[in-house]
């Protein structure tokens, strides 16, 4: 069964970078059957997708966040992470990572990591 | 971007009694392939998101066959025939249409 965790700091300060990472057990990331995306959840915004990756290293960003992000994998360690730079208080959120399942231009996200409170803050 | 309207924002419910919740598309989700590209998912309190429905209709694994999907173009609805008190949460529409993918704002299921 496949399972996801995230982890990464749950305080980070304005102008910084935000770095998360997933960490994929009970499936492989270089299977090539899934994408794999962040998403996030705020009181504010609500669920936002933030973006996806393949194993081949192929990105699609939300084009909100664009200029702001970086989405990599790590092969080696069965691992995606996600950068986000230059972050305010709008940017706290809990992160998710989630296994994504991509056909055509068809997307769909199952399961979901347990998610990780980060909080923007001085 | 798809601009999702999801109602009613709360819905008190019955245990035993059906439930039925809305999802509006700013654009048609009918892809040229006849699928209506549309997911549900819930989230129950304290868990993170889960898939119900994919592709308009279709149950994901081990979703019970009192939840069932149908519309289609930009009318969306979700019905659970009998409510149980285990599918109260937030049900959120979710267009897989074109990127960005994005949400509706979530209905609120609560047993009354």
């Amino acid at each position: 069964q496949v399972h996801l965790q995230e982890s990464g700091p749950g305080l980070v300060k304005p102008s910084e970078t935000l770095s998360l990472t997933c960490t994929v057990s009970g499936d492989s990331i270089t299977s090539g059957d899934y994408y794999w995306s962040w998403i996030r959840q705020s009181p504010g915004e609500g669920l936002q997708w933030i973006g996806f990756i393949f194993y081949s290293g192929n990105t699609y960003y939300n084009p909100s966040l664009k200029s702001r992000l970086f989405i990599s994998v790590d092969r080696s360690k069965n691992q995606f992470s996600l950068q986000l730079s230059s972050v305010t208080a709008a940017d706290t959120a809990v992160y998710y990572c989630v296994r994504t399942f991509g056909s055509g231009s068809y997307y769909s996200f199952d399961p979901w990591g347990q998610g990780i409170l980060v909080t923007v803050s001085s | 971007d798809i601009v999702m309207t999801q109602s009613p924002l709360h819905l008190p419910v019955t245990p035993g009694e059906p439930a039925s919740i809305s999802c509006r598309s700013s654009e048609s989700l009918l892809h040229v392939r006849g699928f209506s590209y549309l997911d549900w998912y819930l989230q129950k309190p304290g868990q993170s998101p889960q898939l119900l429905i994919y592709l308009g209709s279709n149950r994901a694994s081990g979703v019970p066959d009192r939840f069932s999907g149908s519309g289609s173009g930009t009318d969306f609805t979700l019905k659970i025939s009998r409510v149980e008190a285990e599918d109260v949460g937030v049900y959120y529409c979710m267009q897989a249409l074109q990127t960005p993918l994005t949400f509706g704002g979530g209905t609120k299921v609560e047993i009354k």
